[in-house]
């Protein structure tokens, strides 16, 4: 199975700050990638498919980047509705496989 | 838009079955597959199975092969997901989602294995 390496597992920041989160494939994805926003008791919600295409309706403060092992998602200026766990998960390979989740919490 | 709507809470003993159901509205049902997520407490996301809405195929996770069936009946575009001989660690939030890069989600489904 395809491994996915979240960095960091958590972070602390403030309202405006910019954000990014890394997740690493132990091999080459493509750009068979998506990232997930989960807040507490809520089911995920897509933000980004195929590495840096953004889900409609989601605010273009979010964006992806990246292809083959290294990605990212970075939210460009932090507000308090996007505290929350970011997970990435890749779909190129059965199974698909998720990152373990990064905590943002609030500064 | 675009909706998945899952099945009830559900508690169950160890070595029973459940079935949850997702019904899928807003787009046409045959057209996307569905895949089906879990999460236990406090736990991230594993990936269960997915199941062609068009063709019926299915993948399931290697750790639940003999155990989860994934059906889907396109006259009520609603997808299926049966796991049987329960144990305490199948506790978990049971999420369908629209293709297997997760696009749109269910509400969930809390399945409590407990004696």
């Amino acid at each position: 199975d395809i491994q996915m390496t979240q960095s960091p597992s958590s972070l602390s920041a403030s309202v405006g700050d910019r954000v990014t989160i890394t997740c690493r494939a132990s091999q080459g994805i493509s750009h068979y990638l998506a990232w997930f926003q989960q807040k507490p008791g809520k089911a995920p919600k897509s933000l980004i498919y195929a590495a840096s295409s953004l889900q409609s309706g989601v605010p273009s403060k979010f964006s992806g980047s990246g292809s083959g092992t290294d990605f990212t998602l970075t939210i460009s200026s932090l507000q308090p509705e996007d505290f929350a766990t970011y997970y990435c998960q890749q779909y190129n390979s059965y199974p698909p496989t998720f990152g373990h989740g990064t905590k943002v919490e609030i500064k | 838009q675009v909706q998945l709507v899952q099945s009830g809470a559900e508690v169950k003993k160890p070595g029973a079955s459940v079935k949850v159901s997702c019904k899928a509205s807003g787009y046409t049902f045959t057209t996307y597959d569905i895949s089906w997520v879990r999460q236990a407490p406090g736990q991230g996301l594993e990936w269960v199975g997915w199941i062609s809405a068009y063709s019926g195929n299915t993948n399931y996770a290697q750790k639940l092969q003999g155990r989860v069936t994934m059906t889907t009946d396109a006259s009520t575009s609603t997808a299926h997901m049966e796991l049987r001989s329960l144990r305490s660690d199948d506790t978990a939030v049971y999420y369908c989602t629209r293709d297997l890069s997760s696009s749109y989600w269910g509400q969930g489904t809390l399945v409590t294995v407990s004696s």
